[in-house]
């Protein structure tokens, strides 16, 4: 069963607007980490989070983790027709990674 | 680096053939992961390898299927017989460490198997 679910399952933007997709998950966890995947090719890495770190950046990208309320959001600023996608939480434990259903993301010029 | 290779990277085969999938990991990471992706059951964890030794394979459907790791570079997924249900995109992923400091995941592009 999925560890993680995501929120939106889908969402449609503006190029300039802010997209912003959330995570929930059900147990405690070492890292929590989102990917990215575009039609018809493999999962790309965003960004990892820790359990014991509240926010991250990279770029255009932050990322929070409440482990308190087992949640995580993804926050992509100033979003760009090429970010359309579809994007992944994952959590990690005792080794496995488990993923969501993901949220399509389709950001419109 | 080349990244995670897989291959074939389509395959399309009718019900009761065997069907084998090939994956070689980045060099210098010690676990791989076989992931099987679905419109109704999105990814699943199928099987992960630590030092090319089978740790968990509890995500493996039923016994028709088998994975095999005989060397840090390759490893294989076998589904003998197929069936129409097993239609999907397998992805290989590969690691450097897991546990709290792990690092990401690296994917390869995936078979997408087709099974008549």
């Amino acid at each position: 069963s999925q560890q993680g679910e995501e929120d939106p399952q889908a969402l449609s933007i503006q190029e300039g607007e802010n997209a912003t997709m959330n995570c929930s998950y059900k147990t405690s966890i070492n890292n929590l980490q989102w990917y990215r995947q575009n039609s018809g090719r493999g999962l790309v890495h965003l960004i990892l989070i820790r359990s014991n770190e509240r926010e991250k950046h990279s770029g255009r990208l932050r990322v929070t983790l409440d482990t308190s309320k087992k949640s995580s959001s993804l926050l992509i600023t100033a979003s760009r027709a090429a970010d359309t996608a579809s994007y992944f939480c994952a959590t990690d434990r005792n080794e496995k990674l488990v993923f969501g259903k993901g949220t399509k993301l389709t950001v419109n010029p | 680096d080349a990244g995670v290779i897989q291959s074939p990277r389509h395959e399309v085969t009718e019900m009761g053939q065997e069907v084998t999938l090939r994956c070689k990991p980045i060099s210098g990471h010690d676990y791989l992961f076989w992931y099987r992706q679905t419109m109704m059951r999105g990814l699943e964890l199928l099987i992960y390898f630590n030092n090319n030794v089978p740790i968990d394979d509890s995500g493996m459907p039923e016994d028709r299927f088998s994975a095999k790791m005989p060397n840090a570079s390759f490893s294989t997924l076998k589904i003998q017989p197929s069936e129409p249900r097993d239609s999907a995109v397998y992805f290989c992923a590969s690691s450097f460490d897991r546990g709290y400091f792990a690092s990401p995941l690296h994917f390869g592009n995936g078979t997408r198997l087709t099974v008549t």
